[in-house]
This record gives structure tokens, sequence and C-alpha cells, in this order.
């Protein structure tokens, strides 16, 4: 079974804190890597798919880098603010299998 | 604007009883997966499915079946629940390639 780690396990920051989470997944066979944001009361929505090394995303406030080589993929979030408050996932495929998915770093931004 | 329905969102079934989640989407998607969710394991993927009548076994099959007679419906069987079946539960639906998943607002499901 494939390992997908998320750091921190949470995290507590404060409205209009950077804040920034990481994903490491195996470097080997690599082929997509996928960020999902996870709010209370309702369903992961998906924020980025993310397939290239040296790949660079961003959704507004919110933005992810990829390191296919080393294994590993970083979420940013400049300026939190309360409404981000959610669990952050990251899942990885290394090939067209289905995504194996991390434990998700849970974000609480206070106001 | 709702595209993967999962029939309830919560369900309380006793010990040995025969379960039943539905999984619906409208975005005629040939992928749909299960998932279970429980505190510190993260996601699981229990069963999935890419084409219709087609299914495979994920990373914890046991005590699950599946059926998918209709490209939309992804139904997940608990033959016989047993309280280690406890859980939320996430069905999910993509495109081939390379689409993000669509999830429902998933079923928790508590077996006593």
């Amino acid at each position: 079974i494939l390992n997908v780690e998320q750091s921190p396990q949470s995290l507590h920051v404060q409205e209009g804190d950077s804040t920034n989470f990481t994903c490491s997944f195996p470097s080997s066979n690599f082929y997509a890597l996928h960020w999902y944001r996870w709010e209370t009361a309702k369903s992961p929505e998906a924020l980025f798919v993310m397939t290239l090394n040296g790949d660079e995303k961003k959704k507004g406030r919110i933005s992810a880098t990829l390191n296919t080589k080393e294994g590993y993929s970083y979420l940013y979030i400049k300026g939190s603010q309360p409404e981000d408050s959610a669990t952050y996932l990251c899942a990885f495929t290394p090939g067209n299998t289905p995504l194996v998915f991390g434990k998700g770093t849970r974000l609480s931004v206070i106001a | 604007d709702v595209k993967v329905t999962q029939s309830s969102r919560y369900l309380v079934k006793r010990t040995g009883e025969k379960v039943f989640l539905e999984c619906v989407q409208d975005m005629d998607h040939e992928n749909m997966f299960w998932y279970r969710q429980d505190p510190g394991l993260g996601l699981r993927l229990i069963y999935f499915s890419y084409d219709v009548k087609m299914k495979e076994k994920g990373d914890i099959p046991e005590g699950y079946s599946v059926s998918r007679e209709k490209k939309e419906r992804f139904s997940l069987i608990l033959e016989s629940a047993s309280t280690n079946q406890t859980s939320m539960y996430l069905c999910a639906s993509s495109l081939r390639g390379l689409e993000g998943y669509t999830f429902g607002s998933g079923t928790r499901l508590t077996v006593v």
C-alpha cells in the first residue's frame, strides 16, 4: 500500500497569518497529486490537480507547488481567514489507479 | 446543483443487518469510488469501478460488496454489519484522466 504523509496533523493560526503544510509521497512512478479542502459538514472539494515537476497552481489566496523528484508538495495559504478553517487533504496516484489519501492537515483560523 | 448524491446523511443499523449505501452521480462519470473515513486513519479505499458492471477491490474490501448496474449508480453493501464498520462513508466520482474527484456529502453509519 502506498504511503502519503501530511504534516502537521493540525494547525492553529491567527487571522491574517500566512501558513503552509506539506504532503510527502513516493517519488517513483509519479502520475498526479491532488489537493482537497474538506470543511465540516460538507463534501471534500478539489483544489488542485498537479502533474508536472515544478508545477505551481494558484486559486485566490491558496497556492501549491510540486516536486516529483523528491516526492513532496506544499500548500500555502496567504493571509488566512476564518473561512479557510478546514481539513486539507492531499492524494497521490502513480498511474491510472484510485487516489491514495493522506490523513490530512486540520487548519483552524482564529479571528 | 447536486452532482454526487448519497442516499442518507446519517444511518443507524443493528449488528448483523444487511446495509445498502446508495450513491448516484449526474455527471456521466465513468469512475466511481467508495472510501471510509475514520479518525486518525484518513480516507481508505473500499471498492471502485471504472465502468458499468465492473468492480475492483480497494485496500479494505473485507465485509463489503458493491453493485454497479447503471453508470450513474454505485451501491456499497455491508453483507452483515458489524460494529467495526461504524464510520463515515464517502462516495466519489471522476472522469477518466486527470480530473479531480467529486465527492458526495457522506453517510455517517453507526452500527449498534
